[in-house]
């Protein structure tokens, strides 16, 4: 299967902060996906970049897909920003592959 | 409109039992995957099923692991013989037909296994 390595795994960050979080691929994919995991457990999807570059509010999201990354920016972070952020890829329309999770705490 | 559902969210059960989880996909969505989050392993794939092709149950650890998926809605994970390393949270996530034009996945809230 596909190896992701994300990076760093604990970022604590004084609220107003900017961060990147990086993931690399071991193979190509096309179906690249950034999600939050909330208190709960449940995933939320931030982003779908196979390629390219998308912004929604003070996240956005650059996958630069011949390199196998993608980078996950955060700006002017807030305490409810907290939680584990994952990366996962996968080739087509098989499944995931995840990787360890980056864990943010932002503190006020 | 909704989105995946999945019950019981919470299930505590005795090392030997069964157990069976289900999941609701979003609505036109044909393609459903499961999932597992525990400690050791993290988020791992257990079986993948489309339209009406056969499922793609590479993920599955062990034959104790079986997974329908009814009409081409509804699935069901079915545990036998619980094991104490089966605790964990199972996520279900669908997806549209490929046809579609993207292969994004949306996940559930997941249920969580303790196995006593």
């Amino acid at each position: 299967g596909i190896q992701v390595e994300q990076s760093p795994p604990d970022l604590i960050l004084q609220e107003g902060a900017n961060s990147t979080l990086r993931c690399n691929f071991s193979d190509s994919v096309n179906n690249l996906q950034w999600f939050h995991q909330n208190p709960w457990g449940q995933l939320i999807n931030l982003f779908y970049i196979p390629s390219g570059t998308k912004q929604n509010g003070r996240l956005s999201a650059t996958t630069v897909a011949t390199e196998r990354y993608s980078l996950l920016y955060i700006s002017s972070s807030q305490t409810t920003d907290s939680g584990v952020y994952f990366c996962a890829g996968a080739t087509g329309a098989n499944n995931l592959f995840f990787g360890t999770g980056t864990r943010l705490t932002v503190i006020p | 409109g909704a989105g995946v559902s999945q019950s019981p969210s919470n299930k505590v059960t005795e090392k030997g039992k069964d157990v069976e989880l289900r999941c609701d996909p979003i609505s036109g969505h044909t393609a459903l995957y499961w999932y597992r989050q525990s400690l050791g392993q993290g988020l791992e794939f257990l079986i993948y099923f489309q339209g009406n092709s056969a499922p793609d149950k590479s993920g599955l650890p062990s034959d104790r692991f079986s997974a329908e998926r009814t009409g081409g809605s509804v699935s069901t994970l079915t545990i036998q013989r619980t094991q104490q390393e089966d605790s964990a949270v199972y996520l279900c996530a669908s997806r549209l037909p490929t046809s579609g034009g993207s292969n994004e996945q949306f996940f559930g809230p997941g249920t969580r296994l303790t196995v006593l």
